[in-house]
Protein backbone atom coordinates (compact mmCIF):
# COMPACT_ATOMS: atom_id res chain seq x y z
CA UNK A 1 0.00 0.00 0.00
CA UNK A 2 1.56 3.32 -1.31
CA UNK A 3 1.78 5.85 1.01
CA UNK A 4 1.82 10.01 -0.04
CA UNK A 5 4.29 10.42 -3.02
CA UNK A 6 5.31 13.16 -4.27
CA UNK A 7 7.22 14.27 -7.46
CA UNK A 8 9.70 15.35 -8.24
CA UNK A 9 12.29 15.00 -5.49
CA UNK A 10 14.23 17.90 -6.18
CA UNK A 11 13.69 21.08 -8.72
CA UNK A 12 15.74 24.09 -9.13
CA UNK A 13 14.28 26.78 -10.92
CA UNK A 14 14.93 30.51 -11.77
CA UNK A 15 13.32 33.69 -10.14
CA UNK A 16 10.40 35.00 -11.83
CA UNK A 17 9.56 31.34 -13.20
CA UNK A 18 6.49 28.90 -12.68
CA UNK A 19 6.61 25.69 -10.99
CA UNK A 20 4.13 22.83 -10.91
CA UNK A 21 4.29 20.12 -7.96
CA UNK A 22 2.41 16.74 -7.72
CA UNK A 23 0.77 14.70 -4.79
CA UNK A 24 -0.59 11.06 -5.12
CA UNK A 25 -2.62 10.67 -1.46
CA UNK A 26 -2.41 7.55 0.76
CA UNK A 27 -4.85 5.31 -0.85
CA UNK A 28 -8.01 5.84 0.27
CA UNK A 29 -7.44 9.21 1.50
CA UNK A 30 -9.31 12.01 0.27
CA UNK A 31 -8.48 15.32 1.86
CA UNK A 32 -5.34 16.98 0.84
CA UNK A 33 -3.04 19.25 2.59
CA UNK A 34 -0.29 21.58 1.15
CA UNK A 35 2.47 22.78 3.56
CA UNK A 36 6.09 24.77 3.23
CA UNK A 37 8.90 23.93 5.30
CA UNK A 38 12.09 26.83 5.14
CA UNK A 39 15.08 25.56 6.28
CA UNK A 40 15.48 25.00 9.83
CA UNK A 41 11.64 25.87 10.26
CA UNK A 42 8.20 23.84 11.03
CA UNK A 43 5.90 23.31 8.35
CA UNK A 44 3.52 26.23 7.36
CA UNK A 45 -0.12 25.67 6.24
CA UNK A 46 -0.59 26.46 2.84
CA UNK A 47 -3.95 25.26 1.94
CA UNK A 48 -6.56 22.28 1.72
CA UNK A 49 -7.96 20.54 -0.69
CA UNK A 50 -11.11 17.82 -0.63
CA UNK A 51 -13.55 17.18 -3.14
CA UNK A 52 -11.48 18.98 -5.85
CA UNK A 53 -12.17 22.49 -3.79
CA UNK A 54 -9.63 24.66 -1.58
CA UNK A 55 -11.27 24.80 1.95
CA UNK A 56 -8.79 25.78 4.01
CA UNK A 57 -6.47 28.67 2.93
CA UNK A 58 -3.01 29.84 5.37
CA UNK A 59 -1.24 33.04 5.18
CA UNK A 60 0.35 32.63 1.32
CA UNK A 61 -0.26 35.12 -1.54
CA UNK A 62 -2.33 34.24 -4.56
CA UNK A 63 0.78 33.10 -6.38
CA UNK A 64 0.33 29.87 -5.15
CA UNK A 65 -2.34 28.15 -6.20
CA UNK A 66 -3.44 24.57 -6.48
CA UNK A 67 -6.01 22.04 -7.57
CA UNK A 68 -7.51 18.57 -6.86
CA UNK A 69 -8.14 16.13 -9.37
CA UNK A 70 -11.57 13.39 -9.59
CA UNK A 71 -8.76 10.81 -8.44
CA UNK A 72 -7.94 12.90 -5.00
CA UNK A 73 -4.26 13.88 -6.53
CA UNK A 74 -3.20 17.58 -6.52
CA UNK A 75 -1.26 19.78 -7.72
CA UNK A 76 0.56 22.59 -6.24
CA UNK A 77 1.34 25.92 -8.57
CA UNK A 78 3.82 28.23 -7.86
CA UNK A 79 3.78 31.47 -9.79
CA UNK A 80 6.52 34.44 -10.05
CA UNK A 81 9.04 32.31 -7.76
CA UNK A 82 11.22 34.51 -5.85
CA UNK A 83 14.48 33.33 -3.63
CA UNK A 84 12.45 33.22 -0.50
CA UNK A 85 9.82 30.47 -2.28
CA UNK A 86 13.33 28.19 -1.82
CA UNK A 87 11.80 25.38 0.72
CA UNK A 88 10.67 21.61 1.25
CA UNK A 89 6.82 21.62 -0.05
CA UNK A 90 5.12 18.92 2.18
CA UNK A 91 1.91 17.13 0.89
CA UNK A 92 -0.35 15.56 3.38
CA UNK A 93 -3.33 13.47 3.31
CA UNK A 94 -6.05 12.29 5.42
CA UNK A 95 -8.71 9.97 4.92
CA UNK A 96 -12.69 10.52 4.84
CA UNK A 97 -14.71 9.85 8.39
CA UNK A 98 -12.66 11.62 11.02
CA UNK A 99 -12.96 15.14 10.34
CA UNK A 100 -10.58 16.58 12.68
CA UNK A 101 -9.55 14.21 14.67
CA UNK A 102 -7.86 12.71 11.75
CA UNK A 103 -3.62 12.97 11.85
CA UNK A 104 -1.72 13.39 8.97
CA UNK A 105 0.19 11.25 6.45
CA UNK A 106 3.04 13.00 4.83
CA UNK A 107 4.87 12.27 1.87
CA UNK A 108 9.08 12.98 1.53
CA UNK A 109 8.63 16.26 -0.07
CA UNK A 110 9.66 18.09 -2.65
CA UNK A 111 13.12 20.35 -2.17
CA UNK A 112 12.57 23.24 -4.44
CA UNK A 113 15.24 25.63 -4.94
CA UNK A 114 15.38 29.35 -6.35
CA UNK A 115 18.04 30.94 -8.20
CA UNK B 1 -6.75 30.09 15.15
CA UNK B 2 -4.66 27.80 17.24
CA UNK B 3 -0.77 27.86 17.50
CA UNK B 4 2.48 25.97 18.86
CA UNK B 5 5.26 27.17 20.78
CA UNK B 6 8.28 24.74 21.10
CA UNK B 7 10.14 25.77 23.89
CA UNK B 8 13.48 24.47 22.62
CA UNK B 9 14.99 24.71 19.34
CA UNK B 10 17.50 22.42 20.27
CA UNK B 11 17.86 19.39 22.96
CA UNK B 12 21.45 17.84 23.50
CA UNK B 13 20.85 14.77 25.49
CA UNK B 14 23.61 11.35 26.26
CA UNK B 15 22.43 8.01 25.37
CA UNK B 16 20.23 6.40 27.90
CA UNK B 17 19.33 9.81 29.47
CA UNK B 18 15.81 10.52 30.24
CA UNK B 19 14.72 13.98 27.85
CA UNK B 20 11.58 16.09 27.65
CA UNK B 21 10.33 17.78 24.77
CA UNK B 22 8.08 20.93 25.56
CA UNK B 23 5.43 22.14 23.49
CA UNK B 24 2.93 24.67 24.51
CA UNK B 25 -0.36 25.52 22.27
CA UNK B 26 -3.16 28.52 22.19
CA UNK B 27 -6.43 28.04 20.82
CA UNK B 28 -9.80 28.85 21.85
CA UNK B 29 -11.58 25.99 20.71
CA UNK B 30 -11.48 22.14 21.61
CA UNK B 31 -8.18 20.74 20.49
CA UNK B 32 -6.28 17.95 19.12
CA UNK B 33 -2.56 17.15 19.48
CA UNK B 34 0.26 15.42 17.49
CA UNK B 35 3.66 15.00 17.88
CA UNK B 36 5.68 14.38 14.63
CA UNK B 37 9.35 13.14 13.97
CA UNK B 38 11.49 13.83 10.99
CA UNK B 39 14.41 12.06 9.97
CA UNK B 40 16.72 13.89 7.69
CA UNK B 41 15.88 14.57 3.87
CA UNK B 42 12.32 13.00 4.63
CA UNK B 43 8.50 13.63 5.25
CA UNK B 44 7.05 13.75 8.80
CA UNK B 45 5.94 10.99 10.83
CA UNK B 46 3.04 10.58 13.28
CA UNK B 47 4.95 9.59 16.70
CA UNK B 48 1.74 9.93 19.00
CA UNK B 49 -1.34 12.07 19.50
CA UNK B 50 -3.99 13.09 21.62
CA UNK B 51 -7.68 13.31 20.73
CA UNK B 52 -9.85 12.67 23.67
CA UNK B 53 -9.64 10.63 27.10
CA UNK B 54 -6.98 9.55 29.01
CA UNK B 55 -4.63 12.16 28.74
CA UNK B 56 -1.09 10.09 28.71
CA UNK B 57 -0.28 8.94 25.45
CA UNK B 58 2.23 6.43 24.20
CA UNK B 59 3.86 5.35 20.89
CA UNK B 60 5.22 2.09 20.22
CA UNK B 61 8.90 3.40 20.43
CA UNK B 62 8.96 4.23 24.52
CA UNK B 63 7.75 7.87 23.99
CA UNK B 64 5.13 9.29 25.37
CA UNK B 65 3.11 12.78 25.68
CA UNK B 66 0.32 13.97 28.60
CA UNK B 67 -2.06 16.38 27.47
CA UNK B 68 -2.33 18.96 30.15
CA UNK B 69 -5.30 21.73 29.55
CA UNK B 70 -5.08 23.75 32.76
CA UNK B 71 -1.01 24.41 31.23
CA UNK B 72 -2.22 24.30 27.95
CA UNK B 73 0.87 21.76 27.44
CA UNK B 74 1.44 18.92 25.42
CA UNK B 75 5.21 17.80 26.64
CA UNK B 76 7.06 14.78 24.96
CA UNK B 77 9.17 12.61 27.48
CA UNK B 78 10.71 9.55 27.09
CA UNK B 79 12.89 7.72 29.74
CA UNK B 80 15.74 6.61 28.00
CA UNK B 81 17.27 7.65 24.61
CA UNK B 82 18.90 5.94 22.24
CA UNK B 83 20.74 7.33 19.25
CA UNK B 84 18.13 6.85 16.33
CA UNK B 85 16.39 9.29 18.00
CA UNK B 86 18.38 11.97 16.95
CA UNK B 87 15.95 13.81 14.65
CA UNK B 88 13.59 16.77 14.49
CA UNK B 89 10.38 16.97 16.41
CA UNK B 90 7.11 18.79 15.66
CA UNK B 91 4.43 19.66 17.92
CA UNK B 92 1.14 20.46 16.16
CA UNK B 93 -2.19 21.33 16.60
CA UNK B 94 -5.81 21.31 15.14
CA UNK B 95 -8.74 23.04 16.21
CA UNK B 96 -12.53 22.49 14.68
CA UNK B 97 -11.40 24.39 11.70
CA UNK B 98 -9.47 20.94 10.39
CA UNK B 99 -6.18 22.38 9.71
CA UNK B 100 -3.37 21.48 11.34
CA UNK B 101 -0.77 24.04 12.62
CA UNK B 102 2.89 23.31 13.61
CA UNK B 103 5.71 24.16 16.07
CA UNK B 104 8.95 25.49 14.81
CA UNK B 105 10.55 22.08 15.79
CA UNK B 106 12.99 21.34 18.47
CA UNK B 107 16.44 19.19 17.12
CA UNK B 108 17.00 15.74 19.57
CA UNK B 109 20.56 14.74 19.23
CA UNK B 110 21.43 12.09 21.19
CA UNK B 111 25.31 11.58 22.12
CA UNK B 112 26.72 8.30 22.62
Amino acid sequence: DAGVTQSPTHLIKTRGQQVTLRCSPKSGHDTVSWYQQALGQGPQFIFQYYEEEERQRGNFPDRFSGHQFPNYSSELNVNALLLGDSALYLCASSPPGQGVRSPLHFGNGTRLTVT
Amino acid sequence: AQSVTQLDSQVPVFEEAPVELRCNYSSSVSVYLFWYVQYPNQGLQLLLKYLSGSTLVKSINGFEAEFNKSQTSFHLRKPSVHISDTAEYFCAVKGNNNDMRFGAGTRLTVKP
